[in-house]
């Protein structure tokens, strides 16, 4: 049974550019959330999507957005990039928070 | 507003001792509590889940227990060594899909 699968691994990124991160849940979740994951912090929530819509977002702006398709699976969306958009972002899957969270192992974005 | 807190922020311990790392919460309406471990600059990985109306939860050498009314979780290590080395985190989970709320965690050294 496949886990929680994020693509890329890695990606390097100039200012002002932007970037799309993929995610395919975990089979049989349908709920998918995105976190940023600053050195040295825990992830913090971006947003949530549930039947292709966001049904939850955290203090992030708007240049984050995101999809999520009929497959469950979701991309996360960033504009205009800054600085200190660097970090691990994690793709996290569930079906009830009863069974819990299953994460990726998440993209490494570096801007510069 | 739920806000995690994790004690100690960093240990390090030889190899075969037993040691406990604590997760304190502020809001103790909760549904589960999640413990995760992060290797470094890697996604995380699902440890135990408690549920609300349960007291602890057992894997192999990790025991992890949960005081609801107190607001605090532990998670037990017993007989550590070298590969338990990583970041631990700690996440109540309210009813429902809401976002999961993590702190920064404890950073465990275990030294051969």
């Amino acid at each position: 049974d496949a886990g929680v699968t994020q693509s890329p691994t890695h990606l390097i990124k100039t200012r002002g550019q932007q970037v799309t991160l993929r995610c395919s849940p975990k089979s049989g979740h349908d709920t998918v959330s995105w976190y940023q994951q600053a050195l040295g912090q825990g992830p913090q929530f971006i947003f949530q999507y549930y039947e292709e819509e966001e049904r939850q977002r955290g203090n992030f702006p708007d240049r984050f957005s995101g999809h999520q398709f009929p497959n469950y699976s979701s991309e996360l969306n960033v504009n205009a990039l800054l600085l200190g958009d660097s970090a691990l972002y994690l793709c996290a899957s569930s079906l009830v928070q009863l069974y819990g969270y299953t994460f990726g192992s998440g993209t490494r974005l570096t801007v510069v | 507003k739920q806000e995690v807190t994790q004690i100690p922020a960093a240990l390090s311990v030889p190899e075969g001792e037993n040691l406990v790392l604590n997760c304190s919460f502020t809001d103790s309406a909760i549904y589960n509590l999640q413990w995760f471990r992060q290797d470094p600059g890697k996604g995380l990985t699902s440890l135990l889940l408690i549920q609300s109306s349960q007291r602890e939860q057992t894997s192999g050498r990790l025991n992890a227990s949960l005081d609801k009314s107190s607001g605090r979780s532990t998670l037990y290590i017993a007989a550590s060594q070298p590969g338990d080395s990583a970041t631990y985190l700690c996440a109540p989970g309210d009813s429902g899909n809401t976002p999961l709320v993590f702190g920064k965690g404890t950073r465990l050294s275990v030294i051969a």
